[in-house]
């Protein structure tokens, strides 16, 4: 069956180092992925989409990666703030991946 | 850009009570709302594909007779939670799908709503 995964995990780094989240697919080729951003409380808020034709899209501090051959995208935030701690969530069109949940320390 | 509003945001009810939570696109036409329920510390679970003017797609294990739907038209779309149990307490979210002037699915990113905190006595 199609299944889309996230680290299940949360991931924990430093103040103005780099995040970096996976989003991994299996049994399924999307044509593009969107990455969310999930407060605690509120609805997801869109982040990034890139499609399967896309290698790489930017958009200020964040990274987004698509390897079709690797059946991965990547997601990067650049010089992490607290702010940033939330849960990031990929997606295909549908349904979503588990979300990673980010916490930024200062 | 695209809002997606809720009503209401927050609702406490008894046991064995309805519960009817609106999902409106302000500011563009949904032809396309889903509706999703999180429980506390976990992922977005999809229940439901609304679509405008027929029948909502389930998805499986939600009980359609329970979680009543209705796409009546093309900004509004709602979930009736139906002789609600504890257990059916949860955070509701929906969101919709702008189609544009192309209606090109890869190109469609979701707006997604505040949610709507149910939670039952």
């Amino acid at each position: 069956s199609q299944k889309i995964e996230q680290n299940s995990e949360a991931l924990n780094i430093q103040e103005g180092k780099t995040a970096t989240l996976t989003c991994n697919y299996t049994n399924y080729s999307p044509a593009y992925l969107q990455w969310y951003r999930q407060d605690p409380g509120r609805g997801p808020v869109f982040l990034l989409l890139i499609r399967e034709n896309e290698k790489e899209k930017r958009k200020e501090r964040l990274k987004v990666t698509f390897d079709t051959t690797l059946k991965q995208s990547l997601f990067h935030i650049t010089a992490s703030q607290p702010a940033d701690s939330a849960t990031y969530l990929c997606a295909p069109r549908l349904p979503f991946g588990g979300g990673t949940r980010l916490m930024v320390k200062p | 850009g695209a809002v997606v509003s809720q009503h209401p945001s927050r609702v406490i009810c008894k046991s064995g009570t309805s519960v009817k939570i609106e999902c409106r696109s302000l500011d563009f036409q949904a032809t396309t709302m889903f509706w999703y329920r999180q429980f506390p510390k976990q992922s977005l679970m999809l229940m439901a594909t609304s679509n405008e003017g027929s029948k909502a797609t389930y998805e499986q294990g939600v009980e359609k007779d329970k979680f009543l739907i209705n796409h009546a038209s093309l900004t509004l779309s709602t979930l009736t939670v139906t002789s609600a149990h504890p257990e059916d307490s949860s955070f509701y979210i929906c969101s919709a799908r702008d189609h544009g002037s192309g209606g090109v699915d890869w190109n469609n990113e979701q707006f997604f709503g505040p949610g709507t905190r149910l939670t039952v006595l």
